[in-house]
């Protein structure tokens, strides 16, 4: 069966960068596209970006772009999502979802990131 | 960039009832559209792809229809487990990008 394993939840400074990891098995990574959506508390879905975990090409939103990089670690069937300048507003729970054809069918659990001075 | 926009806001009905959610795009994604179920404290669940594709042990009572810019998904019996907020996810060729629709709260009456 398909999993998507995050990483713990963090705590950083407003300024600070903080990266979350998502580790997949039961399929081949390097096959599907990997998203991360982003979910402040009490409100909605945002997608930040996506990879491609075959050649590693990246697509970013908008609002993300300059502060979001995502990479991936294919030996490790690993793909991280990294934001910078951290203010309270990114206060939210982080998911990577594995893409099936533009749809997310498997999603992790989520990475919970709080930014508090 | 598509803006995706969902309608109502909240939806009350009660069990057994059929609920119709609406999702509106600021221009045509095809059928580049998916819905999703989130409950309380839980991940989003993938229910249609393309429009009208239930996703894997989805049961029959969820629907999907539409193309371009107006869809609908459809619960044609509401079971108590039903009650969850639902999301729209468009997928865009140019510029290549996606995006979520602000959501319907489906609650109990």
């Amino acid at each position: 069966q398909v999993h998507l394993v995050q990483s713990g939840a963090e705590v950083k400074k407003p300024g600070a960068s903080v990266k979350v990891s998502c580790k997949a098995s039961g399929y081949t990574f390097i096959s599907h596209t990997l998203h991360w959506v982003r979910q402040a508390p009490g409100q909605g879905l945002e997608w930040m970006g996506w990879i491609n975990a075959g050649n590693g090409a990246t697509k970013y939103s908008r609002k993300f772009q300059g502060r979001v990089t995502i990479t991936r670690d294919t030996s490790a069937s690993t793909a991280y999502m990294e934001l910078s300048s951290l203010t309270s507003e990114d206060t939210a729970v982080y998911y990577c979802a594995k893409d099936s054809y533009y749809s997310m069918d498997v999603w992790g659990k989520g990475t919970t990131v709080t930014v508090s001075s | 960039e598509i803006v995706l926009t969902q309608s109502p806001a909240t939806l009350s009905l009660s069990p057994g009832e059929r609920a119709t959610l609406s999702c509106r795009a600021s221009q045509s994604v095809g059928t580049y559209l998916a819905w999703y179920q989130q409950k309380p404290g839980q991940v989003p669940r993938l229910l249609i792809s393309d429009a009208s594709n239930r996703a894997t042990g989805i049961p029959a009572r969820f629907s999907g229809s539409g193309s371009g810019t107006d869809f609908t998904l459809t619960i044609s019996s509401l079971d108590p487990e039903d009650f969850a907020v639902y999301y729209c996810q468009q997928r865009s060729n140019w510029p290549p990008a996606l995006s979520f629709g602000g959501g319907t709260r489906v609650e109990i009456k």
